[in-house]
């Protein structure tokens, strides 16, 4: 059964960095790529970023470029999000989803999500 | 990296179909045949049901339907039922490693 975890989320004030986690289990981690996915209260999905299944594409939102960091590390069948400079606006459940071998759609599993709320 | 224009609302009642539009531009939906459609029930993470336009993962409904002509993709959903009320995503590589959603519609089965 395929499994993605997140974990790292919180309340941080802005300016502040935060690193959320995605573990993945019940399927071969490092065939795949693999997103962020974000979606604000009561609002709609927003694509984050995503990583290609040897780390060799990676593709960011416009609202996040420059102050994200995506990665993985497939020996720890895991994912990474580095958040920096965080805004008011960046508050959101953050999903980790597993796409195809490159960074496209379609996301067929999903997690639970793990909140980030910024505020002072 | 615009969103996708989604209707915010469509109704339908029970046994009735209904087709929920998604407009991109020619970056996006018109080039590529890389349109997928998620549901999302409240409080819950979204769940892939057509991809590629077209495709339905195993396990979804016959019911559900997806379609492309121009930079418009279309999910369609025949005989609908109670458990259909939620919103659905719409969702297209945007080329570069990029993608972009669409706003998402409530759809509300009466």
């Amino acid at each position: 059964e395929v499994q993605l975890v997140e974990s790292g989320g919180g309340l941080v004030q802005p300016g502040r960095s935060l690193r959320l986690s995605c573990a993945a289990s019940g399927f071969t981690f490092d065939d795949y790529a693999m997103h962020w996915v974000r979606q604000a209260p009561g609002k709609g999905l927003e694509w984050v970023s995503g990583i290609s299944w040897n780390s060799g594409s990676i593709g960011y939102a416009d609202s996040v470029k420059g102050r994200f960091t995506i990665s993985r590390d497939n020996a720890k069948n895991s994912l990474y999000l580095q958040m920096n400079s965080l805004r008011a606006e960046d508050t959101a459940l953050y999903y980790c989803a597993k796409g195809p071998y490159r960074v496209a759609p379609p996301f067929d599993y999903w997690g639970q999500g793990t909140l980030v709320t910024v505020s002072s | 990296q615009s969103a996708l224009t989604q209707p915010a609302s469509v109704s339908g009642s029970p046994g009735q179909s209904i087709t929920i539009s998604c407009t991109g531009t020619s970056s996006d939906v018109g080039s590529y045949n890389l349109v997928s459609w998620y549901q999302q029930h409240p409080g819950k993470a979204p769940k892939l049901m057509i991809y590629e336009v077209s495709k339905r993962p195993s396990g979804v409904s016959n019911r559900f339907s997806g379609s492309k002509s121009g930079n418009t993709a279309s999910l369609t959903i025949s005989g609908l039922q109670a458990e259909d009320e939620a919103d659905y995503y719409c969702c297209s590589y945007a080329g570069s490693s990029s993608v972009v959603f669409g706003g998402g519609t409530k759809l509300t089965v009466l």
